[in-house]
């Protein structure tokens, strides 16, 4: 019940294209859920974080579509260019407030 | 990276030795958090402390511990390390309401032969 489950393990898109990466939840009692972002060497950073009160949120080209009937949110990713190239995490708060469980990650490649 | 400095970042280490590796905070964050990554499993969750002296076990804690006895400094010790430990390790810190923004450091590469 604990867990983030997230799909795709890695990710192709060509530069212009849409990347979509999708998690999924079990607990009802997530109520925060964040996306981060790790570049090679780095560590992560967020990127874009959602509450089940909405159902998308959008921030440039970045938008986190929530379906809390289905206990699901992706990451969407609009026009990808190279420099999006990263690993993307999503992650929901867990037994308390302050603890994050992350999912295992996606590894995104926008090719040129 | 938000005021995070981990030390060291690279090290590699024998089988059976002890190995600490420390997070420095200057941001004044009252949680502070150990992670490892591995390919395949995310960020796993080590140990996190909420407090000086204060600290609690997360989902991977076997074989590590921690001590926090200053809001700046977070240490996580391989008591002996194995080569299952092998791992890229993140300190993170959050503050105010708690875990909702968590802010990482740049990482600890570690190698146990």
């Amino acid at each position: 019940q604990q867990q983030v489950k997230q799909s795709p393990q890695s990710l192709i898109v060509q530069k212009g294209g849409i990347s979509i990466i999708n998690c999924a939840y079990e607990n009802t009692a997530f109520d925060y859920f964040p996306w981060y972002q790790q570049f090679p060497g780095k560590g992560p950073a967020l990127l874009i974080a959602i509450r089940p009160d909405v159902s998308e949120k959008k921030e440039g080209r970045f938008t986190i579509s929530f379906n809390k009937s289905a206990k699901q949110f992706s990451l969407h990713i609009m026009d990808s260019q190279p420099g999006d190239s990263a690993t993307y995490f999503c992650a929901a708060n867990g037994d308390s407030s302050y603890k994050l469980i992350f999912g295992s990650g996606t590894r995104l490649l926008v090719r040129p | 990276d938000a005021g995070i400095t981990q030390s060291p970042r690279h090290k590699v280490t024998e089988t059976g030795t002890p190995v600490t590796l420390r997070c420095h905070q200057t941001e004044n964050h009252r949680y502070m958090y150990w992670y490892r990554q591995d390919p395949g499993h995310g960020l796993r969750l080590i140990h996190y402390s909420y407090g000086v002296k204060d600290t609690d076990k997360g989902e991977v804690s076997d074989g590590y511990s921690v001590s926090r006895s200053k809001t700046e400094d977070f240490l996580l010790t391989l008591e002996s390390a194995t080569s299952s430990q092998t791992s890229v390790y993140f300190c993170a810190i959050s503050g105010l309401a708690g875990g909702e923004i968590q802010y990482f450091g740049a990482g600890t590469r570690l190698s146990v032969l």
